[in-house]
């Protein structure tokens, strides 16, 4: 069965700091992978996506992931982070040979400090 | 071009009552999907369309059904609310039924 972890629960960054959010998948081929980002009280909003080819991916506000295949992770990084990007971030799994169905980690809940 | 929207956005239901929550997308996508978030542990998908007058189980779908009877709307009804069905529902659709584009959510307080 395809499952999607985030082993961080809650991570805390300075303003102006990198940041690198984990995520690791399982599944019997390469699947499709997503970052979401979703801020208190809104719906989910898509960062960047994986389907094939270049394996580091660049998404919106300065987001890019890396996929792993020998290492099935999936991460999410920034080079400095802003204070509006408090948010919570889910990493995913789903579309092609998984079918119709989207499988989403638990999140992982980013506080910016100034 | 209002995305998705659902309705409503707040509601209150007692142990055994019925309701209807619905989604409406104005972007002529063929794939639809209803998840709902709990504290802890991300979103778990409902029940999903791929296209007019199509359902089918996601990973939750014990105490749900849903309808697609025109292809901009996509309805998840409750025939009797139980608390465990407290949460945060969100509706989602989909053009090729990779990317999706999210509602704004509907929380369901059942007491």
């Amino acid at each position: 069965a395809q499952s999607v972890t985030q082993p961080d629960i809650h991570i805390t960054v300075s303003e102006g700091a990198s940041l690198e959010l984990r995520c690791n998948y399982s599944y019997g081929a390469t699947p499709y992978l997503f970052w979401y980002v979703q801020s208190p009280g809104q719906g989910l909003q898509l960062l960047l996506k994986y389907f094939s080819g270049d394996t580091l991916v660049q998404g919106i506000k300065g987001f890019e992931a890396e996929f792993k295949r020998s290492q099935s992770s999936f991460n999410l990084r920034k080079p400095s982070v802003h204070w509006s990007d408090a948010a919570e971030y889910f990493c995913a799994v789903g579309g092609g040979e998984t079918g119709n169905q989207f499988y989403f980690g638990t999140g992982t809940s980013l506080t910016v400090i100034p | 071009n209002a995305g998705v929207t659902q309705t409503p956005k707040f509601r209150v239901l007692k142990t055994g009552q019925s309701m209807t929550l619905l989604c409406a997308q104005d972007m002529n996508h063929e794939y639809m999907y209803w998840y709902r978030q709990d504290p802890g542990m991300g979103l778990r998908l409902i029940h999903y369309s791929v296209g007019e007058g199509t359902t089918a189980k996601g990973e939750v779908p014990d105490g749900y059904n849903v309808s697609r009877l025109k292809k901009q709307n996509f309805l998840l009804g409750l025939e009797s609310a139980a608390p465990s069905q407290t949460s945060v529902y969100f509706c989602a659709s989909s053009f090729t039924g990779i990317e999706q584009y999210f509602g704004p959510g509907t929380r369901l307080t059942v007491t």
